[in-house]
């Protein structure tokens, strides 16, 4: 059972805008910054959001991150098919002094 | 743009140490630019951190696995180490080598493939 609470799976058609949520508590989410890693099939986690809203280059406008309180969520807008992975949130938690990763979101594009 | 890669035993058996070491090309782990950290996914399952290693040689472990865990660095190889000792069947996983920004070492930027360790007698 992860700290970080994400729901199992996600669809959508092409085109389409998908969120993704992420729950946590005040000792991890409530007082740290959040993380979103993409993991397409069979590769490396790849970093797509940090400090809960901020893209590193190359990751395209078409993924957005946001946070309120003990909860984030990530969007993708315009869903495409090679969006079709895993997604991960991440963040400190204080209580446990360590990195903590939600359980994981499967993306279809149907 | 730094690379990492990851080598050791793909088994290991059950009560002995786990050793895997991550070559890193693109930077120097001694700059002081990166946390060197060792991440782990479970067949199947999602991301555990187990640590990360400043350049200066602070650690910061897991504390589910600080217990059984030594990180280390050999500069003139420019490697990073793990070692996870006593190991169990619920030690194997993909292990993944990342790198961290130093601003904020929970920001993983750059990572290795992975090597999928089966702990069996």
């Amino acid at each position: 059972q992860s700290v970080l609470t994400q729901p199992p799976s996600a669809s959508g058609t092409p085109g389409q805008r998908v969120t993704i949520s992420c729950s946590g508590s005040t000792s991890n989410i409530g007082s740290n910054y959040l993380y979103w890693y993409q993991q397409l099939p069979g590769t490396a986690p790849k970093l797509l959001i940090y400090r809960n809203n901020q893209r590193p280059s190359g990751v395209p406008d078409r993924f957005s991150g946001s946070k309120s309180g003990t909860s984030a969520s990530l969007a993708i807008s315009g869903l495409r098919s090679e969006d079709e992975a895993n997604y991960y949130c991440a963040a400190w938690d204080d209580s446990l002094s360590g990195v903590i990763f939600g359980g994981g979101t499967k993306v279809t594009v149907l | 743009q730094v690379q990492l890669q990851e080598s050791g035993p793909g088994l290991v058996r059950p009560s002995q140490t786990l050793s895997l070491t991550c070559t890193v090309s693109g930077d120097s782990i001694s700059s002081g630019g990166y946390y060197w950290s060792w991440i782990r996914q479970h067949p199947g399952k999602g991301l555990e951190w187990i640590g990360s290693m400043y350049s200066s040689g602070s650690t910061y472990y897991n504390p589910s696995l600080k217990s059984r865990l030594t990180m280390s660095m050999d500069r003139s190889k420019n490697q990073f180490s793990l070692r996870l000792s006593s190991v169990t069947a619920a030690d194997t996983a993909v292990y993944y080598c990342a790198s961290a920004d130093n601003n904020d070492r929970r920001r993983f930027d750059y990572w290795g493939q992975g090597t999928l360790v089966t702990i069996s007698p």
